[in-house]
């Protein structure tokens, strides 16, 4: 069965530009979740979203948002960007949340 | 917060050699854990998981340790592959969401 695909694989945006990145999970997962992650400081949870609805939100600043459709597939939407938003972005699914997480290979952001 | 730490941010061994990876974690509710493995522009691959009613579990050719009581995880790889190379995450999960380790990066020598 596919896996977790995201989408773009790699971009470069302007500082104070935004950016759309888009996720489709695994079919039949249900639940979504988006991390950073940058040279030393590991994955950074961003939120988790289930079911159309946001379940869980890391420690990100309110210009890093998103949302899921009713299909599953997630966009996470950071505005305003900063030049420290450059980062690999990982999309991860699993059936109900929690246990099971299939990563995406990721969106490679760049802020110049 | 949570933290999970890894003791080695970089790891060489041998073809053929026994890896061990290992993880600290702080949060003495952590029920759940998993190892993933990340190679150079590709995704976080899961390799094992544990939960924590289990101190000990097998796969193929890696076994995954828990010890509870000093909050220590372990990644062991037995007969180390030259494509066992890339950077390994230990995550530990509250029931509420996974903290990641910053990773050990293995390199395996031929």
């Amino acid at each position: 069965k596919a896996g977790v695909t995201q989408t773009p694989r790699y971009l470069i945006k302007t500082r104070g530009q935004q950016v759309t990145l888009s996720c489709s999970p695994i079919s039949g997962h249900r639940s979504v979740s988006w991390y950073q992650q940058t040279p030393g400081q590991g994955l950074q949870f961003l939120f988790e979203y289930f079911s159309e609805t946001q379940r869980n939100k890391g420690n990100f600043p309110g210009r890093f948002s998103g949302r899921q459709f009713s299909n599953s597939r997630s966009e996470m939407n950071v505005s305003t960007l900063e030049l420290g938003d450059s980062a690999l972005y990982l999309c991860a699914s699993s059936l109900a949340g929690n246990y099971g997480y299939t990563f995406g290979s990721g969106t490679r952001l760049t802020v110049v | 917060g949570e933290s999970v730490g890894l003791h080695l941010p970089t790891l060489s061994v041998q073809e053929g050699d026994n890896s061990i990876i290992n993880c600290a974690y702080s949060n003495s509710a952590s029920d759940y854990f998993i190892w993933y493995k990340q190679e150079s522009g590709k995704g976080p691959q899961f390799i094992i998981d544990i939960r924590s009613n289990m101190d000990k579990r097998q796969g193929q050719r890696v076994t995954v340790l828990l010890n509870k009581t000093v909050k220590h995880l372990s990644l062991q790889i037995a007969a180390t592959q030259p494509g066992d190379s890339a950077v390994y995450f230990c995550a530990e999960n509250t029931g509420n969401q996974f903290y990641f380790g910053t990773g050990t990066s293995l390199t395996v020598i031929p």
